[in-house]
């Protein structure tokens, strides 16, 4: 069981950048979520997929952003014109059906300067 | 709104001590309550309850449930410095509607 991996672990960006996030779920996995977690809160929900059909979408989750999963593996979360309200840790979690525990990655934090 | 309400927000214990942490939550068709430990980075997953009074127990970690009051509580006996993150409650709803998380509680065990 190799875990969920997320790249990159750090992301730095200017406000205003395009910035794109890679999730590897657990490969039994079909199911895999973004979650965003600020400072002090626990992570909100924004979106997940069932192999590669996105089937929930949270409102916090604007115009900027998009997410992906084009062949039911791997998944993209692409943040365009970051402003620092995007600041956060961005956690990825993938479960092996609706009922089980969700498995989290590392999270990649961003800063937007 | 589904809801989730972790107390204390924040614990200082010494080393030995035994601490409950409380989860309160509202949710439209309950599924499940699951507890996890979060240190630096990912949620761990501890717990997964889905009935009333039955307890789950993992080493010095046990939950319990109680779908009429609608809380849960997580002791840890005879803490340790291990002990020390953040623990996250968080709701399943049925349907459609992915976990819901509390704020979490930080909780610091000192020698």
């Amino acid at each position: 069981d190799t875990g969920v991996s997320q790249d990159p672990r750090h992301k730095i960006t200017k406000r205003g950048q395009n910035v794109t996030f890679r999730c590897d779920p657990i490969s039994e996995h079909n199911r895999l979520y973004w979650y965003r977690q600020t400072l002090g809160q626990g992570p909100e929900f924004l979106t997940y997929f069932q192999n590669e059909a996105q089937l929930e979408k949270s409102r916090l989750l604007s115009d900027r952003f998009s997410a992906e999963r084009p062949k039911g593996s791997f998944s993209t979360l692409e943040i365009q014109r970051t402003e620092q309200g995007d600041s956060a840790m961005y956690l990825c979690a993938s479960s092996l059906e609706w009922s089980s525990p969700l498995h989290f990655g590392n999270g990649t934090r961003l800063t937007v300067t | 709104e589904d809801k989730v309400v972790q107390s204390p927000l924040s614990l200082v214990v010494h080393e030995g001590d035994t601490v409950t942490l409380n989860c309160s939550y509202e949710v439209t068709n309950f599924r499940s309550l699951l507890w996890y430990k979060q240190e630096k980075k990912a949620p761990t997953f501890l717990f997964m309850l889905t009935s009333s009074g039955i307890e789950k127990k993992s080493g010095r970690l046990s939950s319990i449930l109680d779908k009429k009051e609608l809380f849960s509580i997580l002791n840890i006996t005879a803490t340790q410095t291990g002990d020390s993150a953040v623990y996250l409650c968080a709701v399943h709803p049925s349907g459609n509607t992915p976990l819901v998380f509390g704020k979490g509680t930080r909780l610091s065990v000192i020698a």
